[in-house]
């Protein structure tokens, strides 16, 4: 079993849709979360992070975590062209050192 | 200003070759990566470096060898290229080697052995 899971796509949506992005993870003791974006030929940029059970919220974004079921969750309201890229899931240990498993990735496409 | 900066960008080279990348971060951070991206977009951990120290070093060959000269500097030198070495490798920086510190990654250097 890989440490984080992600379905590769590509999640096509409409403009204006919803996208929802999904992510597992194995290693229960993981207490940190987080959802990259690369662009294509790109670097990836933090989109956002969460560290408690439910959701967290920032514009457009909702990021959603079940630490019981270990799987955390990307929203994107209103999708847009733009979000079109793919979003890297991320998760760190507790305690220690900075450790950061990504997953493999899920790309979107928003369709105008 | 270039928060993480890299160069080379592109690295061409053939195989049995030495190179070197570097990574320069004008942030004030403490703690510095390496990370290497393969063709199927995969981003794993090479090594970290906290204050110059070396924090995280993975699973990987000998021929990978990081130095760290002072806090905003990380390079990497490979010695011995081969052909699976071919990836994009990101630099990356954050406040602290702190699990819950936000990183900030480089704009890549896309390798590519001959």
């Amino acid at each position: 079993q890989k440490e984080v899971e992600q379905n590769s796509g590509p999640l096509s949506v409409p403009e204006g849709a919803i996208a929802s992005l999904n992510c597992t993870y194995s290693d229960r003791v993981s207490q940190s979360f987080f959802w990259y974006r690369q662009y294509s030929g790109k670097s990836p940029e933090l989109i956002m992070s969460i560290y408690s059970n439910g959701d967290k919220e920032d514009g457009r974004f909702t990021a959603q975590l079940n630490k019981a079921s270990q799987y955390v969750s990307l929203l994107i309201r209103d999708s847009q062209p733009s979000d079109s890229a793919t979003y890297l899931c991320a998760v760190n240990r507790s305690g220690g050192y900075q450790k950061v498993t990504f997953g493999t990735g899920t790309k979107l496409q928003v369709i105008p | 200003d270039t928060a993480v900066s890299q160069t080379p960008k592109y690295l061409v080279t053939q195989m049995g070759n030495d190179k070197s990348i570097k990574c320069e971060q004008n942030l004030g951070h403490d703690t510095m990566y390496w990370y290497k991206q393969d063709s199927k977009k995969f981003l794993k951990i090479m090594f970290s470096y906290n204050n110059k120290e070396l924090i995280i070093n993975e699973t990987v060959p000998n021929r990978f060898s990081p130095k760290s000269p002072d806090k905003a500097h990380l390079n990497l030198h490979i010695n011995s290229l081969e052909l699976g070495d071919s990836a994009v490798y990101f630099c990356a920086s954050s406040q602290e080697a702190n699990p819950r510190e936000t990183q900030y990654f480089g704009p890549g250097t896309r390798l590519l052995v001959l």
